[in-house]
């Protein structure tokens, strides 16, 4: 069974760096094809694609946050960290944390989502 | 970037109703567009993958067409369970891409 969960800060401060963790099991991030991604969702807003690690440690991030953010992975853990660096008010909403196989980069898999705040 | 245009951006319908979402890439993506169903306070939901793959547990009267640039996802007798907001979303380059929702109410 596939199950993510994603964990950090619920409030954060204006220019403060944000760390998110997914914690996933029932799949291996060793394994070919297997990816994690990060996305958020402004509250009643679509969805944005933040970026992706895949099995071979092969990283890609959204063109216009990519130099805010940095996504890494600890196996031995079954981790995947995210950091946003500056965080603005506009940062805030739900960030998901999602499974891709197959490296079709289409996510079957979905945590719940973790609510972020940044506000002074 | 691939810019995803959904339309319309919602709809009203009723229960047995017959509904056809449509989503338009800026650029050509092959077959590699999925739809998502989100209900509110719930995480999205995988309907269909490579713009026609109905995924596992998925009911039958979700349907998925369309290569290139126009995709539609097609819900053939609404069901109450199916009120909620569909997202499609390129899977063809990166950055990944995601059309703006299309609420059915």
């Amino acid at each position: 069974q596939v199950t993510l969960r994603e964990s950090g800060p619920a409030l954060v401060k204006p220019t403060q760096t944000l760390t998110l963790t997914c914690t996933f099991s029932g799949f291996s991030l060793k394994t070919s094809g297997m990816c994690v991604s990060w996305i958020r969702q402004p509250p009643g807003k679509a969805l944005e694609w933040l970026a992706l690690i895949d099995w071979d440690e092969e990283e890609y991030y959204s063109t216009s946050l990519k130099t805010r953010l940095t996504i890494s992975k600890d196996t031995s853990k079954n981790q995947v960290v995210l950091t946003m660096t500056n965080v603005d008010p506009v940062d805030t909403g739900t960030y998901f944390c999602a499974r891709t196989a197959s490296g079709s980069a289409q996510f079957d898999h979905w945590g719940r989502g973790v609510l972020v705040t940044v506000s002074a | 970037d691939i810019q995803m245009t959904q339309s319309p951006s919602s709809v009203s319908a009723s229960v047995g109703d017959r509904v056809t979402i449509t989503c338009r890439a800026s650029q050509g993506v092959s077959s590699w567009l999925a739809w998502y169903q989100q209900r509110p306070g719930e995480a999205p939901k995988l309907l269909i993958s490579s713009a026609f793959n109905l995924q596992s547990g998925v009911p039958s009267r979700f349907s998925g067409t369309g290569s290139g640039t126009d995709f539609a996802l097609t819900i053939s007798s609404l069901q109450p369970e199916d009120f909620a907001t569909y997202f499609c979303q390129q899977a063809d380059s990166f950055p990944i891409t995601f059309g703006h929702g299309t609420r059915l109410e």
